[in-house]
């Protein structure tokens, strides 16, 4: 298996502009994680799909923000507009929560920069 | 609530032994993991350990769990350069399949 994909890898943006990053879990996983990653807040935990549908979203840091799952292999983070303090890794996870060991298995990564 | 917390840098030298530690608050949680984040890229799980467990030994590393303390810590022997990297640990409680993370510890190995 190629593992979770994302892309891009590197997005720079100007202040305003959407932005949608993107996501392929490992086939046959059923929950999906969408992760933020800074340097002052460290891994935040934005949203989670079970089987496509929208779990917990609490994380999301405010209405700029949406993520969608139309289907088993496929999710999207978008932002729009974005700002300068969106800057940031987005990282994408995936497990099957039946493994004794429930881990998460982690995308390489977009490293998001807002102008 | 949830907290993890880590020491945020530690540095050893090569062929030493490294101990990274957290603690957590958590005592309902089930399983607990550390991963590695090598600069540029994801988090690699690297071992875990279930609760009722208090050690597991994996080739160089060794994970303690005191679950009493609340504490769990992560040795790596003979520590390499390809050890430096941000380690995480990360606890989960089977509540949402939701892990909570440690603030990470940057190890630097120095020769």
């Amino acid at each position: 298996d190629a593992g979770v994909i994302q892309s891009p890898r590197h997005e720079v943006t100007e202040m305003g502009q959407e932005v949608t990053l993107r996501c392929k879990p490992i086939s046959g996983h059923d929950y999906l994680f969408w992760y933020r990653q800074t340097m002052m807040r460290g891994l935040e935990l934005l949203i989670y799909f079970n089987n496509n549908v929208p779990i917990d979203d609490s994380g999301m840091p405010e209405d700029r923000f949406s993520a969608k799952m139309p289907n088993a292999s496929f999710s999207t983070l978008k932002i729009q507009p974005s700002e300068p303090r969106d800057s940031a890794v987005y990282f994408c996870a995936s497990n099957f929560v039946r493994e004794p060991t429930d881990t998460q298995y982690f995308g390489p990564g977009t490293r998001l920069t807002v102008l | 609530g949830e907290d993890v917390e880590q020491s945020l840098f530690l540095s050893v030298r090569e062929g030493d032994s490294s101990v990274i530690n957290c603690t957590y608050t958590d005592s309902s949680s089930t399983y607990l993991y550390w991963y590695k984040q090598e600069p540029g890229a994801g988090l690699q799980l690297l071992t875990y350990i279930f609760s009722n467990m208090d050690m597991k030994q994996d080739q160089r590393l060794t994970v303690l769990l005191n679950k009493k303390d609340k504490h769990l810590s992560l040795r790596i022997a003979d520590t390499q350069t390809g050890d430096s990297a941000i380690y995480f640990c990360a606890e989960f409680t089977g509540g949402g399949n939701k892990l909570t993370f440690g603030t990470g510890t940057q190890l630097k190995v120095e020769l």
